[in-house]
């Protein structure tokens, strides 16, 4: 059973940058494909990328490209995501989750990381 | 990269049905057999319901079902149940390892 633990909660300011991490454990870190999506307060979900550890390529939503890093370190089996250029629509819950590679779904889900952007 | 089509909310008696729809386009929900859906409860993570159109998670009861029709798909409800108030989301896969949710559908149980 893969479980996906994230940071806890953070407060940012306009302009800051911040970073949310994931660890998994009970599995093979290097063959996860893992992804992060968004939800802002009463929205729906959004995807933003995702990132292959194994391959250390990351690919990104069009709408974040260039203000979102995603990265993987295989020592911790932990994800990253770095959200730069805060403003106050970014504020939201932040999941990863665990896609399941045969079946191209997300399958395993973190128990979200809330951000709050404010000045 | 649109977000998936649903309608906002949909009602059912305890023991009725509902059905669900979500409209992509040929890019992700037509293109692909790999449309999703997820349960979410207020304060919760979503929870993978459906997978592969059609397929069912260990656990998760038969009466949830779902279907595929061009660029539409559907997941149904049957015997609603008063745990199944949630939202649901669709999802499909889009790609080059991209995917791509719907707005949501809030299922409310009269």
């Amino acid at each position: 059973q893969v479980q996906l633990v994230q940071s806890g909660a953070e407060v940012r300011k306009p302009g800051s940058s911040v970073k949310v991490s994931c660890r998994t454990s009970g599995g093979t870190f290097t063959s996860f494909v893992l992804s992060w999506v968004r939800q802002a307060p009463g929205q729906g979900l959004e995807w933003m990328g995702g990132i292959i550890p194994i391959l250390g390529k990351a690919n990104y939503a069009q709408k974040f490209q260039g203000r979102v890093t995603i990265t993987a370190a295989e020592s911790t089996s932990t994800a990253y995501m770095e959200l730069s250029s805060l403003r106050s629509e970014d504020t939201a819950v932040y999941y990863c989750a665990r896609v399941f590679r045969q079946q191209l779904v997300l399958g395993d889900w973190g128990q979200g990381t809330p951000v709050t952007v404010s000045s | 990269q649109s977000a998936l089509t649903q309608s906002p909310s949909a009602s059912g008696s305890p023991g009725q049905s509902v059905t669900i729809s979500c409209t992509g386009t040929s890019s992700d929900v037509g293109g692909y057999n790999y449309v999703s859906w997820y349960q979410q409860h207020p304060g919760k993570a979503p929870k993978l319901m459906i997978y592969e159109v059609s397929k069912r998670p260990s656990g998760v009861p038969d009466r949830f079902s779902g279907s595929k029709s061009g660029n539409t798909a559907s997941l149904t409800v049957s015997g609603l149940q008063a745990e199944d108030e949630a939202d649901y989301y669709c999802s499909s896969y889009a790609g080059s390892n991209t995917w791509v949710f719907g707005g949501g559908t809030k299922v409310t149980v009269l």
